[in-house]
C-alpha cells in the first residue's frame, strides 16, 4: 500500500535558523495536506497543494509540491520559539483516504 | 461555530472490556475520519464516513468498528481491547472527502490496562 516518510524525525535549532522537512511517497498523489501538531495538542490543519510543482506560501512558511506529484517540503524561514511542534504531511491517492507521515518533530532553542 | 468534539477525553478499560468513543463534527460537515496516534506508529488511519457510509478503511482488525449517524455524529467501538490499543483516538471533520482541510478534535486518551 501507499507509505509516505518524512525526513528528518527530529530536527533543534536555534531560534532565527531556518527549518526544511521533506515528505516521499511511495506512490503519486492527488494533493497533500501539511498539519501541526504542538505538544499535547491535536493536528492543525496548514495547508493544502494540488497542483505539479505548486508553491504556496503563509508568512515565514513556504510549502512545495514536487513536480512527479510524489514528495513535498516545508521550509520555516527564520525560526520562532512559537513554531515548536510536529509538523505531518499527509499524502492521498486518488479515491484514497489519506495516509500521514511519521511527522518531523522540530525543537526551537532561544 | 463550535469545533470537533470528541468524548469522552480520558478513558481507563481493563484488557478483554469494549469502549465507545464519540465525535461530533463541526456543523455541517458531512465527513468524519477517525484515526489512532501511538508514539511508536504516528497516525494510523482506521476509517472515514461520508453521509452515513464507510468510504475508506484501514488496515485495522474487525474488533474496530465505526459508524455514523443522520446528524453526522460518529462513533467508533473497540471490542476485546488489547494492551496494545492504548493510545490517543483522534477524529477529523471535513465538509467533503479528499479533497478539503480536515478539523481535528482533541482526541480521546484510551488506556487499557
Amino acid at each position: 500500500g501507499q507509505q509516505v516518510m518524512q525526513i528528518p524525525q527530529y530536527q533543534h535549532v536555534q531560534e532565527g535558523e531556518d527549518f526544511t522537512t521533506y515528505c516521499n511517497s511511495s506512490t503519486t498523489l492527488s494533493n497533500i495536506q501539511w498539519y501541526k501538531q504542538r505538544p499535547g495538542g491535536h493536528p492543525v490543519f496548514l495547508i493544502q497543494l494540488v497542483k505539479s510543482g505548486e508553491v504556496k506560501k503563509q508568512k515565514r512558511l513556504t510549502f512545495q509540491f514536487g513536480e512527479a506529484k510524489k514528495n513535498s517540503s516545508l521550509h520555516i524561514t527564520a525560526t520562532q520559539t512559537t513554531d515548536v511542534g510536529t509538523y505531518f504531511c499527509a499524502g492521498r491517492n486518488y479515491g484514497q483516504n489519506f495516509v500521514f507521515g511519521p511527522g518531523t518533530r522540530l525543537s526551537v532553542l532561544p | 461555530k463550535a469545533g470537533v468534539t470528541q468524548t469522552p477525553r480520558y478513558l481507563i478499560k481493563t484488557r478483554g472490556q469494549q469502549v465507545t468513543l464519540s465525535c461530533s463534527p463541526i456543523s455541517g460537515h458531512r465527513s468524519v475520519s477517525w484515526y489512532q496516534q501511538t508514539p511508536g506508529q504516528g497516525l494510523q488511519f482506521l476509517f472515514e464516513y461520508f453521509s452515513e457510509t464507510q468510504r475508506n478503511k484501514g488496515n485495522f482488525p474487525g474488533r474496530f468498528s465505526g459508524r455514523q449517524f443522520s446528524n453526522s455524529r460518529s462513533e467508533m467501538n473497540v471490542s476485546t481491547l488489547e494492551l496494545g490499543d492504548s493510545a490517543l483516538y483522534l477524529c477529523a471533520s471535513s465538509v467533503g472527502t479528499g479533497n478539503t482541510e480536515a478539523f481535528f478534535g482533541q482526541g480521546t486518551r484510551l488506556t487499557v490496562v
